[in-house]
């Protein structure tokens, strides 16, 4: 079956540009996360989504990033006016059960550079 | 913040040599997962071991959990050229919300 699939795969904007980073989790999955990962680090956590509701958004890094998951399903992640320090790859994961009580399926991410 | 602390930082051994890497993590957890990620890749689970486990195997994989010491290893054998990745230790958050990942170790594995 598909897994995780992240839309576009690369994304250049200019300093203060909106982004919107789209995901479609695999059908059913109940639990969505989105993270962030810099040059050579490990991922670090956004945001967390079970079904519709965002039930943890504790790693966003400032009120320019917000995510949405209206239908329990696809979910975006937008950062409005997009600063330097946000260049990275932003990476989408789901899971079957709730939170970390299975594994997780990660998409191949999008590349984020913000000129 | 990351929970998990990955050692060596990176590796590089001959195919069919055993490479093992070393987790460290701070709080108690319910279960640590290892991932890896090929290059310009999404991370691949590799394996799920609960903290009332001691020892797993999956194939090549062999993790060890010591929730006294709070560290975990994984360990592959007979090691590949397509075993170049960067692996990382996943453990639960302090709240048990999202998993937390550590930074990784880089294994270059040579033909």
């Amino acid at each position: 079956g598909a897994g995780v699939s992240q839309s576009p795969r690369y994304k250049v904007a200019k300093r203060g540009q909106d982004v919107a980073l789209r995901c479609d989790p695999i059908s059913g999955h109940v639990s969505l996360f989105w993270y962030q990962q810099a040059l050579g680090q490990g991922p670090e956590f956004l945001t967390y989504f079970q079904n519709e509701a965002q039930l943890d958004k504790s790693g966003l890094p400032s009120d320019r990033f917000f995510a949405e998951r209206p239908e329990g399903s696809v979910s975006t992640l937008k950062i409005q006016r997009t600063q330097q320090e946000d260049s990275a790859v932003y990476l989408c994961a789901s899971s079957l059960r709730r939170r970390n009580n299975s594994p997780l399926h990660f998409g191949n991410g999008t590349r984020l550079t913000v000129t | 913040s990351q929970q998990g602390e990955e050692d060596p930082q990176a590796l590089s051994i001959q195919e069919g040599e055993n490479a093992t890497m070393n987790c460290s993590y701070k709080t108690s957890i319910n279960n640590l997962q290892w991932y890896r990620q090929n290059s310009g890749r999404g991370l691949v689970h590799l394996i799920l071991i609960r903290s009332n486990e001691r020892e797993k195997h999956s194939g090549r994989l062999r993790v060890t959990l010591d929730t006294s010491k709070k560290s975990s290893s994984l360990l592959i054998t007979a090691s590949r050229a397509a075993d170049t990745a960067s692996y990382f230790c996943a453990t639960d958050g302090q709240a048990g919300t999202a998993l937390i990942f550590g930074k990784g170790t880089t294994l270059s594995v040579s033909s």
